[in-house]
């Protein structure tokens, strides 16, 4: 069964990039035709669709998070990644990344918690 | 964006319940709405897809109905592990954007 794990700093000051890495095992991300996925969840709050990048490389993004995401695959380490810059205090939340198809998502990692703060 | 809603936001239950969740869209998105469960410190874990296909490995408690705006999660009876949040999830259009979730506690 596909497992999936988060890892990143926990602690970013304001302004500075974001950059999240998803290691993937028992399931290669270039196989599948699954959709690579990061989820958030603010403190106390629901569940916000990040976006995903698929295993050829198309990548579709939160229209409200668009300008400050990129997302990447790399297929030697079976991982894919997350960079958001400009972050601020609203950018503290608990970040998930799972894998779907274009409409669900099956697996999901434990989550990883990024606090922004100076 | 299509919004999602939840009622109620919480509900008090015991072993042996039914237990009833609502989800609704501000749009109709036909039947491409998910169910999820978390439990706290957990990865989220899909229930139902296509707002009535069992995910497999889930058990025959959870079931999902609905369709077009208004959906239905219902586990038949209450289990210790149940008790958890809740969250509906549309697959019509992107963004996919989720409720704000249901929490079933004692």
């Amino acid at each position: 069964q596909v497992q999936l794990q988060e890892s990143g700093p926990g602690l970013v000051k304001p302004s500075q990039t974001l950059s999240l890495t998803c290691t993937v095992s028992a399931g290669s991300i270039s196989s599948g035709g699954y959709f690579w996925t990061w989820i958030r969840q603010h403190p106390g709050k629901g569940l916000e669709w990040i976006g995903f990048i698929h295993y050829t490389g198309s990548a579709y993004y939160n229209p409200s998070l668009k300008s400050r995401i990129t997302m990447s695959l790399d297929t030697s380490k079976n991982q894919f990644s997350l960079s958001l810059n400009s972050l601020t205090a609203a950018d503290t939340a608990i970040y998930y990344c799972a894998r779907g198809s274009w409409d669900y998502f099956d697996s999901w990692g434990q989550g990883t918690l990024v606090s922004v703060s100076s | 964006d299509i919004q999602m809603t939840q009622s109620p936001s919480s509900v008090s239950a015991s072993v042996g319940d039914r237990v009833t969740i609502t989800c609704r869209a501000s749009q109709g998105i036909s039947s491409w709405l998910a169910w999820y469960q978390h439990k706290p410190g957990k990865a989220p874990k899909l229930l139902i897809y296509a707002a009535s296909s069992l995910e497999s490995g889930v058990p025959s408690r959870f079931s999902g109905s609905g369709s077009g705006t208004e959906f239905i999660l219902t586990i038949s009876s209450l289990q210790p592990e149940d008790f958890a949040t809740y969250y509906c999830q549309q697959a019509k259009s992107l963004p996919r954007t989720f409720g704000p979730g249901t929490k079933v506690d004692i």
